[in-house]
């Protein structure tokens, strides 16, 4: 049971435009969650994350917006740059017991430059 | 470079086999947690330890077992191998066990044959 879910397996973009990357979750437990950067033959990279008690967090060009009403959050780039083309992950965790992260299946996002 | 470190980098075996995975935390992180990803599938969480304790255990196989050793480094042990196993198994370290973000290693890629 994916508790998790990423709907857009990828995106394309324009250099300069804004990315928008999604990010659904089902369990009302989550009250923490990240964003990580893939890119081939490398481990993910955190790249922001957001507490349950904000609904904005932002650093630099990236900005993730939760909405715990609707158990959905996002992932905004502006401007995005090519060296942005890489998989994205969303990930969740419950801040009632362990770390373990909950992930979904990655957006593949490319950059054309 | 994420300062956590995974060997070996690559392993092909065959089913029935038994493999040890090993990873090497950030100085001076003490959590440990092992992620399994297939093809196409997010990260899923199968352990986690800290300061040598189990911490947390996700969807992880009764044919696999892990440790922490008391320099904190980890252990993945996966036996009587089977061809679904083969998937990229992550690493990651973080400094407490609480909700922090995790660094990730660039993995090990496990082929079944």
């Amino acid at each position: 049971d994916q508790q998790v879910k990423q709907n857009s397996p990828s995106l394309s973009v324009q250099e300069g435009r804004i990315s928008i990357l999604n990010c659904d979750y089902t369990n009302s437990m989550f009250d923490y969650f990240l964003w990580y950067k893939k890119y081939p033959a490398e481990g993910p990279t955190f790249l922001i994350s957001i507490s349950s008690i904000k609904d904005k967090n932002e650093d630099g060009r990236f900005t993730v917006f939760l909405n715990k009403s609707a158990k959905h959050l996002s992932l905004h780039i502006v401007p995005s740059q090519p060296g942005d083309s890489a998989v994205y992950f969303c990930a969740a965790s419950a801040q009632t017991g362990a770390n373990n992260l909950f992930f979904g299946t990655g957006t593949r996002l490319t950059v054309i430059p | 470079d994420s300062g956590v470190t995974q060997t070996p980098k690559h392993l092909i075996t065959a089913t029935g086999q038994r493999v040890t995975l090993r990873c090497s935390p950030r100085s001076g992180d003490l959590s440990v947690y092992w992620y399994q990803q297939s093809l196409d599938q997010g990260l899923q969480f199968l352990i986690q330890y800290y300061n040598g304790e189990e911490r947390a255990k996700g969807n992880i196989l009764e044919r696999f077992s892990a440790q922490q050793f008391p320099d904190l480094h980890s252990e993945l042990n996966l036996s009587s191998l089977e061809l679904g196993d083969s998937a990229l198994y992550f690493c990651a370290s973080s400094l407490a066990g609480g909700p922090d973000e995790q660094f990730f290693g660039p993995g090990t890629r496990l082929t079944v044959l």
